[in-house]
């Protein structure tokens, strides 16, 4: 049964970058058939997809955040990560990461969220 | 962007009821059209893909249907563990969209 954990800090300062990284289990990251995604959802609001990332590193981002999204990938450690810089309150939201099939980019396993609050 | 829209927002029902949601796309998407439950405080769990593949796990109670832009999700008889949110999202073009979703709430 393959298991998504996301990590990271809980609280960012206004204008810093948001970092958080998502361990996979039960199952290798470099497999074929899949992309890595990140999806928020703003506290009591509707889900917004981020983007995704390849085992290969290739990525694909929404283009309202693409601007200030970065993505890697470590198959050694069988984790990805997501980077938002320059964040303001806008930006907080529960973040989750979710296995995205390749061909049908639906998300069929997904992380618990970890909800990130960007204040002063 | 595909927007996708939700209907109702909300919906009260009881244990046994049959109760459909729709989702309707604001351009073709062809079967790209995949449904997830959300309960509060936990990630979306996905339901069924691709307008009406059931995955695995998922009570046979769950139905989907449509194709094109219009798409539907029914629950044949209600159970006390379906009361939660439901989402539709489509996967025909990037960025990936979802609506705003629908909220079952027990009546």
């Amino acid at each position: 049964q393959v298991q998504l954990q996301e990590s990271g800090p809980g609280l960012v300062k206004p204008s810093q970058t948001l970092s958080l990284t998502c361990t996979v289990s039960g199952g290798s990251i470099s497999s074929g058939g899949y992309y890595w995604s990140w999806i928020r959802q703003h506290p009591g609001k509707g889900l917004e997809w981020i983007g995704y990332i390849s085992y290969s590193g290739n990525t694909y981002f929404t283009p309202s955040l693409k601007s200030r999204v970065t993505m890697s990938v470590d198959t050694s450690k069988n984790q990805f990560s997501l980077k938002l810089n320059s964040v303001t309150a806008a930006d907080t939201a529960v973040y989750f990461c979710a296995r995205t099939n390749s061909g049908w980019y639906y998300f069929d396993y997904w992380g618990q969220g970890t909800l990130v609050t960007v204040s002063s | 962007d595909i927007q996708m829209t939700q209907s109702p927002s909300s919906l009260s029902a009881s244990v046994g009821d049959r109760v459909t949601f729709t989702c309707r796309a604001s351009q073709h998407i062809s079967r790209y059209l995949n449904w997830y439950q959300q309960k509060p405080g936990k990630a979306p769990s996905l339901l069924i893909s691709a307008a009406s593949s059931l995955q695995s796990a998922v009570p046979s109670r769950f139905f989907g249907s449509g194709s094109g832009t219009d798409f539907t999700l029914t629950i044949s008889s209600l159970q006390p563990e379906d009361f939660a949110t439901y989402y539709c999202q489509q996967s025909y073009s990037g960025p990936y969209t979802f609506g705003l979703g629908t909220n079952l709430e027990i009546k």
